[in-house]
């Protein structure tokens, strides 16, 4: 059961760069959400999704795009990389409950 | 807004002793709270929340709305409890979650 995995784990861009996230999970779960953790910090959300097709803003959205064209993935896009967004993201995915299920991290240097 | 407020950033204590991480809130509705863990290596995972009232690996957290407060208790810390703890306020229609800055606990032997 391998319950949320992000693709890549690691990854360093140049300023300027494009990539995206891949945030899979395979429990049905209709919400996913994308975080960044940052030291002090704690978790901040970026943005997330109540269903297949449906996106919304979270706290920190900006210099980030996301898309949710089938339930069980969550892309979040970088289209111009800049140095505040080196950080570790976080994909979680939720029943509905509260109780969120989270990824292993991708840790994005930009340099 | 809702906010989450961990106070401690880095907490030490000895193996056997007890220990408490403080985490307070505010927000306007009826509030949802939970207790988070990361541990070396490992992923976040959920350890407990405030509506099963249950105790986990000795763990407990107790709901104060006076005094808008969540903290997390233990009476007798082990080496294995050391982690980075996370309190989390269930905040909006997509339950998403709010999170606090977090306290690193370091369980000393």
């Amino acid at each position: 059961n391998a319950g949320v995995t992000q693709t890549p784990k690691f990854r360093v861009l140049k300023t300027g760069q494009s990539m995206t996230l891949l945030c899979a999970q395979d429990m049905n779960h209709e919400y996913m959400y994308w975080y960044r953790q940052d030291p002090g910090m704690g978790l901040r959300l970026i943005h997330y999704s109540v269903g297949e097709g449906t996106t919304a803003k979270g706290e920190v959205p900006d210099g980030y795009n996301v898309s949710r064209l089938k339930k069980q993935n969550f892309l979040l896009g970088l289209e111009s990389a800049a140095p505040s967004q080196t950080s570790v993201y976080f994909c979680a995915s939720s029943p509905g409950t509260g109780n969120a299920f989270f990824g292993q991290g991708t840790r994005l240097t930009v340099v | 807004a809702q906010r989450v407020t961990q106070p401690e950033k880095l907490l030490s204590v000895f193996k056997g002793a007890p220990v408490e991480l403080k985490c307070n809130y505010s927000y306007s509705g009826s509030p949802e709270l939970f207790w988070y863990v990361q541990y070396s290596r490992q992923r976040l995972q959920l350890l407990l929340r405030h509506i099963s009232r249950e105790s986990i690996k000795g763990f407990t957290a107790d709901l104060n709305k006076g005094e808008t407060s969540f903290h997390l208790k233990k009476p007798f810390a082990q080496e294995e409890d050391s982690a980075m703890y996370y309190c989390a306020l269930d905040s909006g229609s997509a339950r998403q979650l709010t999170f606090g800055s977090g306290t690193q606990l370091t369980v000393l032997p």
